[in-house]
């Protein structure tokens, strides 16, 4: 069971606006940045979102981050094919004094 | 370009010991602190241990205390990662990534899988 909560699963169809939650708690997500990751099929992870709502060079805007309390999103706008992946979030923990992800969601793309 | 190639990985019984590297190039290695993430098949990402610039911190996760070791040779910018007393539930592929101390992870290699015989 993963310290971070993420819905399994979300579907939307191409073009469409899609958001993944990431719900954790005050020792973690409250106290510490969020990070997505994109994993598409037999990949490594690659980073989408830090520090809660920055992009890395070359993350299309399309892609971003938000965080409030003790939960952060992403949002996905203008859905592809290719945006079928699963995505991750993670931060620290500094209870734990450990590094923690989120089990992911799985996007389809309709 | 930034590139981190994982090698060391293979199929070992329940008990023995594997010795993971990361090979790090396009980047001054000692400027990063620089993790261990796993992925069970068909699983998520659980972050393992990490390693400060000069190797003076160390922090790992509960499931890998006292079996596990990170290290680092910033002369050779390899990170290692020392993996004894294994088992069946080790299985999984094993990512080095550049990181911060306490935030994200920038950069990922391309993993390097650890099975665990029983």
């Amino acid at each position: 069971q993963s310290v971070l909560t993420q819905p399994p699963s979300v579907s939307a169809a191409p073009g469409q606006k899609v958001t993944i939650s990431c719900s954790g708690s005050s020792s973690n997500i409250g106290n510490n940045y969020v990070s997505w990751y994109q994993q598409l099929p037999g990949t490594a992870p690659k980073l989408l979102i830090y520090d809660n709502n920055k992009r890395p060079s070359g993350i299309p805007d399309r892609f971003s981050g938000s965080k409030s309390g003790t939960s952060g999103t992403l949002g996905i706008t203008g859905l592809q094919t290719g945006d079928e992946a699963d995505y991750y979030c993670g931060t620290w923990d500094s209870s734990l004094s450990a590094g923690v992800f989120g089990g992911g969601t799985k996007l389809t793309v309709l | 370009e930034v590139l981190l190639v994982e090698s060391g990985g293979g199929l070992v019984q329940s008990g023995g010991s594997l010795r993971l590297s990361c090979a790090a190039s396009g980047f001054t290695f000692s400027s990063y602190w620089m993790h261990w993430v796993r992925q069970a098949p068909g699983k998520g990402l659980v972050w393992v241990s990490r390693i400060s610039l000069d190797g003076s911190t160390i922090s790992s996760a509960d499931s890998v205390k006292g079996r596990f070791t990170i290290s680092r040779d910033n002369a050779k910018s390899t990170l290692y990662l020392q993996m004894n007393s294994l088992r069946a539930e080790d299985t999984a592929v094993y990512y080095c990534a550049r990181g911060a101390a306490a935030s994200h992870f920038g950069y990922w290699g391309q993993g390097t899988l650890v099975t665990v015989s029983s």
